[in-house]
């Protein structure tokens, strides 16, 4: 059964960084691309992030682009998004998600549960 | 940078009846269009990608159609689990950056 369960949000200060985690299993992490997409309470998605299936490529949101990094550890089958000088307005539900099979840069098509960031002093 | 705008903000409805939500681009987007259900609560489900293409497991009475700047997504008659946030989404054809419209809630 594919899962992915991400890992790592919590309350942080402004101006603070924090790495997320997304733990895949059940499927072959190696083989495909993945994303990060968050939502603001009560809000919209936005979509934030893609890697491609080997680490060696990733595209970003131009609005977050400098601050948002994602890796990944295909060893480990673990997604990260690394987020630096956190601002209010980041405090969001994160998202991880695999790219829909077929290509490292397709539409999301499996998605976690999400981890919580809030940004608050 | 294309903008989705999605029509209606909220939709009411019942049970039974045909749901046809709108997605319009600010320009020519190709097929790289998706719709996706987000209940309360819950992550988003892909439904249709390419525009018109269901997704695995997604009920036939979800379909998509559409090309150009004009999509929408059609639900032919609507369970009570349909009742949910829908959003249209694009993916640029390189780089592949993504967009998500503002969402049709789809609502009793």
């Amino acid at each position: 059964q594919e899962q992915l369960v991400e890992s790592g949000g919590g309350v942080v200060q402004p101006g603070k960084s924090l790495r997320l985690s997304c733990a895949a299993s059940g499927f072959t992490f190696s083989s495909g691309g993945m994303h990060w997409v968050r939502q603001a309470p009560g809000k919209g998605l936005e979509w934030v992030a893609v890697i491609s299936d080997d680490g060696s490529t990733a595209f970003y949101t131009d609005s977050l682009k400098g601050r948002f990094t994602i890796s990944r550890d295909n060893v480990k089958n673990t997604l990260f998004l690394e987020v630096d000088s956190l601002r209010v307005e980041d405090t969001a539900l994160y998202y991880c998600a695999r790219a829909r099979y077929g290509s490292s840069f397709y539409e999301p098509d499996h998605w976690g549960q999400g981890t919580l960031v809030i940004v608050s002093s | 940078e294309i903008v989705l705008t999605q029509s209606p903000a909220t939709l009411s409805l019942s049970p039974g009846e045909r749901a046809t939500l709108s997605c319009r681009a600010s320009q020519t987007v190709s097929d790289y269009l998706a719709w996706y259900q987000q209940r309360p609560g819950q992550a988003p489900r892909l439904l249709i990608y390419g525009a018109s293409n269901r997704a695995t497991g997604i009920p036939a009475r979800f379909s998509g159609s559409g090309s150009g700047t004009d999509f929408t997504l059609t639900i032919s008659s609507l369970e009570p689990e349909d009742f949910a946030v829908y959003y249209c989404q694009h993916r640029n054809r390189w780089p592949p950056i993504f967009t998500f419209g503002p969402g049709t809630k789809v609502d009793i």
